[in-house]
Formats: C-alpha cells, structure tokens, sequence
C-alpha cells in the first residue's frame, strides 16, 4: 500500500493562475478531506467528502473546488491562486476513527 | 461549539527529561480524543487515541488518560529522546458518526542532545 499520495511536493505559482492538487489513496476510504496549516493557526478544514459523488465545505472553502469522481482520487483545484493561498496543503483519508495523511504540498503563491 | 485547547509552544527539553503537552476540550457528550504528532517534512500520524472516559491511550513512551471530569487528555512521556522533536496535535471527534476531526493548534517540541 502507498497509502495517501500527494503531488506535486512544492508548487509556485503567480496571482491568477489555476492549478490542481493531486490526492490519490489505495486504501478504499470512504472519507478524504483537504487541510491547509499555516504557522500559528495549525490546520484547518478546506473541503471534505464522505464517499464518491459526494463533497462537502470545510471552514475554509473559498477559492477553492474539490470533486469526487472516484474514491481513490480527490483532487483540489485553485481557481485563481492569490498570495493569501500560500500554505502548506494535507490530503487525508479515514475509513474508522484514524486518519491517514499524506506528505502534504508546499505552495507559494507570488 | 466544539473546541481544543493545548499548551503553547515550542517546548525545548533536554534529552531523557519528563514531558507533559497540556490539551482540553470542550464539547457536548463523549467524543473521542486523539494525539497526532508531525515530524519535521512529514504529514501527521496518529500517535495515541482514547474514545471513552478513563481510556488511557499509549504507543512509543507516549500516554494519555481521557479525563472526562477536567476534560482534559494531557500527553506524557517518562524520558522524550531526541528523535521525538516533532509538531504533536491534540484533536476530538464528536460523537456520533461525524468523521470530521476539531484540532488544536500544535505544540513544538525539540529535544537536546
């Protein structure tokens, strides 16, 4: 098992520009969900889904869509990357009461 | 609402020294609680969980009592090592079926050689 990956590992991108995080998790979990973790603020919720087909807002869903085609795979998407994006992004998994993180995505937004 | 509360940091220990990474909580009923920890580079790994009142979760020198009356799940360690520097998250699950996790805001810890 790979368990949950992410790519890319780091990311720069000008204000304005769109991209897509990957997630992908061999695991068969039903539940995936986006953080971000900014310094001082630890992580907080983007989006999360309980199962394909099915997504949902976190605290933090501005400017950013999620979709859930499959289980294995939840991308996040950027629509307009602005400099207050910049952040560290974890994609997590969970069938029981553990979840399962993956390496997480450096992002900087310039 | 629900809501974790842990122990500024950094903390800075030499090696072999006590730890004790203070978290409370609040919410309604019994949720389940858990420690993550977060190793420099890495994403987070669960380190201990506790899902019932005076449940104490343990794992690599690690514990945690569940204490319902000061609602409370302190982390312990007898003698940190160097390799434990790391970012550790306090975090609860509601009750229910919710699988949403509510997170405190991490405590840095470094030990020293």
């Amino acid at each position: 098992n790979a368990g949950v990956t992410q790519t890319p590992k780091f990311q720069v991108l000008k204000t304005g520009q769109s991209m897509t995080l990957q997630c992908a998790q061999d695991m068969n979990h039903e539940y995936m969900s986006w953080y971000r973790q900014d310094p001082g603020m630890g992580l907080r919720l983007i989006h999360y889904s309980v199962g394909a087909g099915i997504t949902d807002q976190g605290e933090v869903p501005n400017g950013y869509n999620v979709s859930r085609s499959t289980t294995e795979d939840f991308p996040l998407r950027l629509l307009s990357a602005a400099p207050s994006q910049t952040s560290v992004y974890f994609c997590a998994s969970s069938l029981g009461t553990e979840q399962y993180f993956g390496p997480g995505t450096r992002l900087t937004v310039t | 609402g629900n809501s974790v509360t842990q122990m500024e940091g950094p903390v800075t220990l030499s090696e072999e020294a006590f730890l004790t990474i203070n978290c409370t909580y609040t919410a309604t009923g019994y949720p389940s609680l858990f420690w993550y920890v977060q190793y420099p580079g890495e994403g987070l790994q669960l380190l201990l969980k506790a899902t019932k009142a005076d449940d104490k979760g343990s794992n690599k020198g690690f514990e945690a009592t569940y204490r319902k009356e000061t609602t409370s799940f302190h982390l312990e360690k007898g003698s940190v090592q160097v390799s434990d520097s790391a970012v550790y998250f306090c975090a609860l699950r509601e009750a229910g079926n919710n699988r949403k996790l509510i997170w405190g805001l991490g405590t840095s810890l470094a030990v020293n050689p």
